[in-house]
């Protein structure tokens, strides 16, 4: 059964630039939230999908857009890319009822030059 | 606002020693409470979930209590080995989201 991928692993861009991280959760899973987490912080709550809807967000600006698909995966999408966007971006899956627990995909590393 | 806290931030102990990592939270409208593990540049590893309704659950040498009418967590790693040396992450679920503490650093020397 294979966990919470996502893709790609590492990732450089230039200030401007637009990105797109993708997520498949894990099998059975229906919801995907993203996390982002900048050096030495815990992770930040960025927004949750379900039902290809965006459920809940947190306080990070417009530039940041989601997607879920049918089949649950799921996109991040970060336009005007600031030097302060680089930062690990974590997506996690569950299924959407108690005990509502969370599994982490490996990450997207993301350097923003 | 959820607020979550950890301390201490950092410590090292001898391999063998008990290591006992505390969370604290603001907000007691929660539904869950989970302990992961980070290694560094990697993913979140769930170590431990206790939901808001259970007072303790344990996984080998890792034993973790909640309290959460008072926003309190701890967790427990008996007699510790060089490869618990990690970051500890304790994170609270509430209004659809997790929200961390900034970690524990563990070091266990050899």
């Amino acid at each position: 059964d294979a966990g919470v991928t996502q893709s790609p692993t590492h990732l450089i861009k230039t200030r401007g630039q637009q990105v797109t991280l993708r997520c498949s959760p894990k099998s059975g899973h229906d919801t995907v939230s993203w996390y982002q987490q900048a050096l030495g912080q815990g992770p930040q709550f960025i927004f949750q999908y379900y039902e290809e809807e965006e459920r809940q967000r947190g306080n990070f600006p417009d530039r940041f857009s989601g997607h879920q698909f049918p089949n649950y995966s799921s996109e991040l999408n970060v336009n005007a890319l600031l030097l302060g966007d680089s930062a690990l971006s974590l997506c996690a899956s569950s299924f959407r009822q108690l005990p509502y627990e969370q599994y982490f995909g490996p990450g997207t590393r993301l350097t923003v030059t | 606002k959820q607020e979550v806290t950890q301390i201490p931030a950092a410590l090292s102990v001898p391999e063998g020693e008990n290591l006992v990592l505390n969370c604290s939270f603001t907000d007691s409208a929660i539904y869950n409470l989970q302990w992961f593990r980070q290694d560094p540049g990697k993913g979140l590893t769930s170590l431990l979930l206790i939901q808001s309704s259970q007072r303790e659950q344990t996984s080998g040498r890792l034993n973790a209590s909640l309290d959460k009418s008072s926003g309190r967590s701890t967790l427990y790693i008996a007699a510790s080995q060089p490869g618990d040396s990690a970051t500890y992450l304790c994170a609270v679920y509430g209004n659809n989201r997790l929200a961390f503490g900034k970690g524990n650093q563990v070091v266990v020397i050899p």
